[in-house]
């Protein structure tokens, strides 16, 4: 059965301090990973997609990374309007093109 | 100019009434969904049109119903509801079943006294 862990559940940090966000997978043959944000009231937004091991994607502050088992989001230098719960989903060759979602990270960034 | 728009954004009501959410897209895109998202924040896939088609009907009590009336609406109505209804139901769209980047709708939060 198809699975997305995130970890950890919450991440509180210093506006400045770098840190990872983790999800781990597991799928039968991966079609593509994503990343989103999602912050309090909202839909979530997409941040990236990433296909196969080894592919990066950057985009201002933040870097996922692909491995065959998961995937980290960095986060460099963070600032306080980069607080919000970050999603990851899976989908896989046989999931019928739905995604398999993960509970997120809720990141919390003090000023 | 809201991209994919849901009314109400809030709803409350009582256990046994009949309910509807319902969603809009701009996009011009084919394929919209419904997402429940429960108090652990996860999201489960609840229902997906293409072209107006349905194409996945997720394990749903029959108490809901999805209905799309053109390609650039997808509503949902929901009979008897029941206190385990209570959750956050997102709609969104892309431009086909192959993931191509959903967009969402900012939620429908709805509470079942």
């Amino acid at each position: 059965e198809d699975q997305v862990t995130q970890s950890p559940e919450a991440l509180r940090l210093q506006e400045g301090e770098s840190s990872s966000l983790n999800c781990s997978y597991t799928v039968s043959g991966l079609r593509g990973l994503f990343w989103y944000r999602q912050d309090p009231g909202k839909g979530p937004e997409f941040l990236f997609t990433l296909y196969s091991a080894g592919e990066e994607k950057e985009k201002e502050r933040l870097k996922a990374t692909l491995t065959k088992k998961e995937s980290f989001l960095h986060i460099t230098a963070p600032k306080p309007e980069d607080s919000a719960t970050y999603l990851c989903a899976v989908q896989g060759q046989d999931s019928n093109y739905q995604l398999i979602w993960g509970a997120g990270t809720k990141l919390i960034i003090k000023p | 100019d809201t991209a994919v728009s849901q009314t109400p954004k809030y709803l409350v009501t009582q256990m046994g009434n009949d309910k509807s959410i319902k969603c809009e897209q701009n996009l011009g895109h084919d394929t919209m969904y419904w997402y429940k998202q429960d108090s652990k924040k996860f999201l489960k896939i609840m229902f997906s049109y293409n072209n107006k088609e349905l194409i996945i009907n997720e394990t749903v009590p029959n108490r809901f119903s999805p209905k799309s009336p053109d390609k650039a609406h997808l509503n949902l109505h929901i009979n008897s509801l029941e206190l385990g209804d209570s959750a956050v139901y997102f709609c969104a769209s892309s431009p086909g079943q192959v993931y191509r980047g959903y967009t969402f709708g900012s939620g429908t939060r709805l509470t079942v006294v």
